[in-house]
């Protein structure tokens, strides 16, 4: 898996849209970018994933840059439910040996 | 559907004991994973397997044994418990494929805590 950065923590008021930056400047060309979340004592939760084209569901948006090297996750109109560790993931998301989980990043929505 | 349960939910062992965590997918996924997490960590990859009667060691193996009896069913079995293995267990799933990148969308259970004094 490529290896990540992401700051440890950010906040963000109730409302407002959140903006989770993630760097991967060694992502290589065949690797996706994965975000995970994880609420409090609870399990990972998928998000979102992209490749080089910008994505959005249900949850959430992801904004790839050019050249791959950095990535945003984009949580429109945060609630306090959003509250959890953020997780970027790079992985060519086809091998069996699961997912390399970081640290990730705190993500604290004030009300 | 229920997804991934895991059981049990919290369990608190003394230096030696031995047991089993339970993790059952009804989703008819082929990949099972057990992870750790410890205090202000991420999740390290304990074992897996890739479909009934195979596993395979993860990042930190040592101290568990793993089965796949059943399709369905993954245990994680600690022959003697330390200290050092008290943690937060998950365990997921996922199928072979599913779409383009899809194969990294993991299915989480909701976790055992797991204290040996």
């Amino acid at each position: 898996d490529a290896k990540t950065t992401q700051p440890p923590s950010m906040d963000c008021a109730e409302g407002r849209a959140a903006n989770l930056p993630c760097n991967h400047s060694t992502i290589s060309g065949n690797e996706y970018v994965y975000w995970y979340r994880q609420i409090h004592s609870q399990g990972p939760q998928y998000i979102i994933h992209g490749l080089k084209n910008n994505e959005t569901n249900e949850m959430a948006s992801l904004i790839i840059t050019e050249d791959r090297k950095s990535s945003t996750l984009i949580l429109p109109h945060a609630t306090l439910r959003d509250t959890a560790v953020y997780y970027c993931i790079g992985s060519s998301g086809g091998g069996a040996d699961g997912l390399t989980f970081g640290k990730g990043t705190h993500l604290i929505i004030q009300p | 559907n229920a997804g991934v349960t895991q059981t049990p939910k919290f369990r608190v062992l003394k230096t030696g004991q031995s047991m089993t965590l339970l993790c059952a997918q009804d989703m008819n996924h082929e990949y099972m994973y057990w992870y750790r997490q410890d205090p202000g960590m991420g999740l390290r990859l304990i074992h897996y397997s890739v479909g009934e009667g195979t596993t395979a060691k993860g990042e930190v193996p040592d101290g568990y044994n793993v089965s796949r009896l059943k399709k369905q069913n993954f245990l994680l079995g600690l022959e003697s418990a330390a200290p050092s293995q008290t943690s937060v267990y998950f365990c997921a799933s996922r199928p072979i494929y599913s779409g383009p990148g899809y194969g990294e969308k993991l299915f989480f259970g909701s976790g055992t805590q797991l204290s040996v004094l």
